[in-house]
């Protein structure tokens, strides 16, 4: 079975940094995504890493480490419309993603 | 490009209705899943097709779940004799190919509300 445990909200003011930390249990690991949902919108994708360490993409770091268990999608220069839901997912070897509940980001001005 | 569209956006059944949710995957995608998301939860896995083969329906609740995909593109989801605990949003999503780091990329969802 698959057990993803992330924060369920997280608030931080507009220009701050936020880190969004992901530790999964899983019988199998393919990779570990993480994909942004506004409410009542689809959840579209982010990133994505299958090795250790640093991915970094824009304004959107991911990090993992297999070893532990463990994965953290960093927003910088925060604005007001990354607002949203962040959704950590490890992939079983072959296909099926296993989310995590999400983590509420509200920015503040 | 057009992305995954899904069809209609908002249903609402009387309890032991049947209902039938569209999704249009991207074009050329071979694969495609179906998710059930419960208010304040992530996606759940039901089912996936490769091209028009299900291939693993592991996620499908009970039996009253039925999906299809006759030719390799548009996928229906039929819900038989909805209940209230069916209520959901059903996330449809798509990928080009199925190898190691393919992404998944998803509809807007049905939100399915059964009284």
């Amino acid at each position: 079975g698959q057990n993803i445990d992330q924060p369920t909200e997280m608030t931080a003011t507009e220009g701050a940094i936020v880190q969004i930390n992901c530790t999964y249990q899983t019988s199998g690991f393919n990779g570990l995504f993480w994909y942004q949902q506004h409410a009542g919108e689809a959840p579209t994708f982010l990133s994505y890493n299958v090795l250790d360490g640093l991915e970094e993409k824009g304004r959107f770091s991911s990090f993992l480490s297999r070893s532990k268990g463990y994965s953290y999608l960093l927003l910088k220069e925060l604005q007001m419309k990354d607002s949203a839901s962040y959704l950590c997912a490890v992939r079983s070897p072959g296909y099926k993603l296993s989310f995590g509940a999400g983590t509420t980001v509200t920015v503040r001005a | 490009g057009a992305g995954v569209s899904q069809s209609p956006r908002y249903k609402v059944a009387k309890r032991g209705q049947d209902v039938a949710l569209r999704c249009d995957p991207i074009s050329g995608h071979v694969s495609l899943f179906w998710y059930q998301q419960a208010l304040g939860q992530g996606p759940e896995f039901l089912t996936y097709f490769q091209n028009e083969a299900q291939l693993d329906k592991s996620g499908l609740p009970s039996d009253r779940f039925f999906a299809e995909r006759p030719e390799g593109s548009v996928s229906t989801l039929k819900i038989q004799r909805t209940q209230q605990e069916d209520s959901a949003v059903y996330l449809c999503a798509s990928s080009l190919i199925l190898v190691f780091a393919d992404t998944q990329y998803f509809g807007p969802g049905t939100r399915l509300t059964v009284l």
